[in-house]
């Protein structure tokens, strides 16, 4: 059981907008810490989507967008394309665990 | 351009000890903390430890404390992740990446570890 709670699928249609939730607790993203997110696919490194919640790195299109509330953070992304069908991580730090932690991934699928 | 390229896939049984490296390139190798993850078959990320080349000052996530070791040879930029008793449940995808801040900017492309008798 993963320390940031991610739903473990979501889907949408070409064009469409998702949105994908991180939810943590008062020791991780309730306490301040910062929710970076990353892409994962098949058979190549991931690659770092967002960082500092809703930053991008160049590179990044801007149709993928994060932004915090609370203790929970959100991955959007617009404009849904084939090549976007990917697992999707958050990544926080945990201060009663003292660790790095990752939400449990997020399988997208475009239908 | 910076890149982590890490070794290739190994194959290993019950016992046996395994050494894999990740190598740096692009960037100033002893400059930045270079983390380890894993991930088991089906699985999510797990964060397993992270070293800092410059001086091999290393950190461990509790959960993988004296079960791996983690070390770096900053006179050829790579890291190491390395297991003295392999176990089938060390199966997975062992992932090395660039620490910048508090997120990982750059990644391997990951090295799968098979033990099987």
């Amino acid at each position: 059981q993963s320390v940031l709670t991610q739903p473990p699928s979501v889907s949408g249609a070409p064009g469409q907008r998702v949105t994908i939730s991180c939810t943590g607790s008062s020791s991780n993203i309730g306490a301040g810490y910062d929710v970076h997110w990353y892409q994962l696919l098949p058979r190549t490194a991931p690659k770092l989507l967002i960082y500092g919640n809703s930053n991008r790195p160049s590179g990044v299109p801007d149709r993928f967008s994060g932004s915090k509330s609370g203790t929970s953070v959100s991955l959007a992304i617009t404009g849904l394309q084939a090549e976007d069908e990917a697992d999707y991580y958050c990544q926080s730090y945990d201060s009663s665990l003292s660790v790095v932690v990752f939400g449990g991934g997020t399988k997208l699928t475009v239908l | 351009e910076v890149l982590l390229v890490q070794s290739g896939a190994e194959v290993k049984k019950p016992g046996e000890s395994l050494k894999i490296s990740c190598k740096g390139s692009g960037y100033s190798f002893t400059s930045y903390w270079i983390g380890w993850v894993r991930q088991m078959p089906g699985k999510g990320l797990e964060w397993m430890g992270i070293i800092f080349p410059g001086d091999s000052d290393t950190r461990y996530s509790p959960s993988f404390q004296g079960q791996v070791t983690i070390s770096a040879d900053k006179s050829i930029s790579t890291a190491y992740l390395q297991w003295s008793s392999l176990k089938a449940s060390d199966t997975a995808l062992y992932y090395c990446a660039r620490k910048l801040g508090y997120y990982y900017d750059t990644w391997g492309q990951g090295t799968l570890v098979t033990v099987s008798s």
